[in-house]
């Protein structure tokens, strides 16, 4: 069972870069990580997705540690637009997938 | 916008009902699945389909069932809606799973109320 938990709210001023974690200690061998943006009465949207090690691309860059019982999205510069609830998505491969409680984070001026 | 669409965007019922959702994927695309959002229990994994077969199930209930058809959309059936059944519903879907993961493209969702 790969439960994945997560801060429930944090804070930011614009221009700062943001550190969100999630915790998934019982993640499968063939699970991928993914991190969704979702705002109020819209589905969640792709931000971006790992296996291990580092990824980046033009939006954020996604932290695997070597163990993948965590992993950190970082978000660089936020601005007010950036205010939403953030999700990781941990699954693949046809397993199961198991979100994170998400993490709202507030953008501030 | 994803380019997954979803039918109806709101529904509201009575206890007891039978309903049923619709979910047509990103052109191209041959997995399709379905999450339940809820305030209490949040983002639900409920099944997955590909390319017509079901391939990884979460917490469905016993009462819901899907199924993806030839031309790649799908349905969801809810049946004996219970007051707790209300929530928002949303199909994802994506290219090709099974070969590492795939980003999952979501839609706008159904808002279902059960009263």
């Amino acid at each position: 069972l790969a439960k994945t938990t997560q801060p429930i709210s944090m804070d930011s001023y614009e221009g700062q870069e943001v550190n969100i974690t999630c915790s998934h200690n019982n993640i499968a061998t063939n699970d991928y990580i993914t991190w969704y943006q979702q705002f109020p009465s819209q589905g969640p949207r792709f931000i971006i997705q790992g296996y291990k090690t580092k990824v980046t691309n033009e939006v954020a860059s996604l932290f695997i540690p070597a163990d993948r019982k965590s992993s950190t999205l970082s978000l660089p510069r936020v601005s007010l637009s950036d205010t939403a609830v953030y999700y990781c998505l941990v699954g693949g491969n046809f397993n199961k997938f198991y979100f994170g409680s998400g993490t709202k984070l507030n953008v501030k001026p | 916008d994803s380019g997954v669409t979803q039918t109806p965007k709101h529904l509201i019922t009575a206890t007891g009902q039978r309903v049923t959702l619709r979910c047509s994927p990103r052109s191209g695309d041959l997995s399709v699945y379905w999450y339940q959002q809820s305030l209490d229990q949040g983002l639900q994994f409920l099944i997955q389909y590909y390319n017509g077969e079901e391939r990884a199930k979460g917490n469905i209930l016993e009462r819901f069932s899907a199924q993806q058809f030839p031309d790649l959309h799908s349905e969801l059936n809810l049946s004996s809606l219970e007051l707790g059944d209300s929530a928002l519903y949303f199909c994802a879907s994506s290219r090709r799973p099974g070969q590492g993961a795939d980003e999952q493209y979501f839609g706008p969702g159904t808002r279902l109320t059960v009263t």
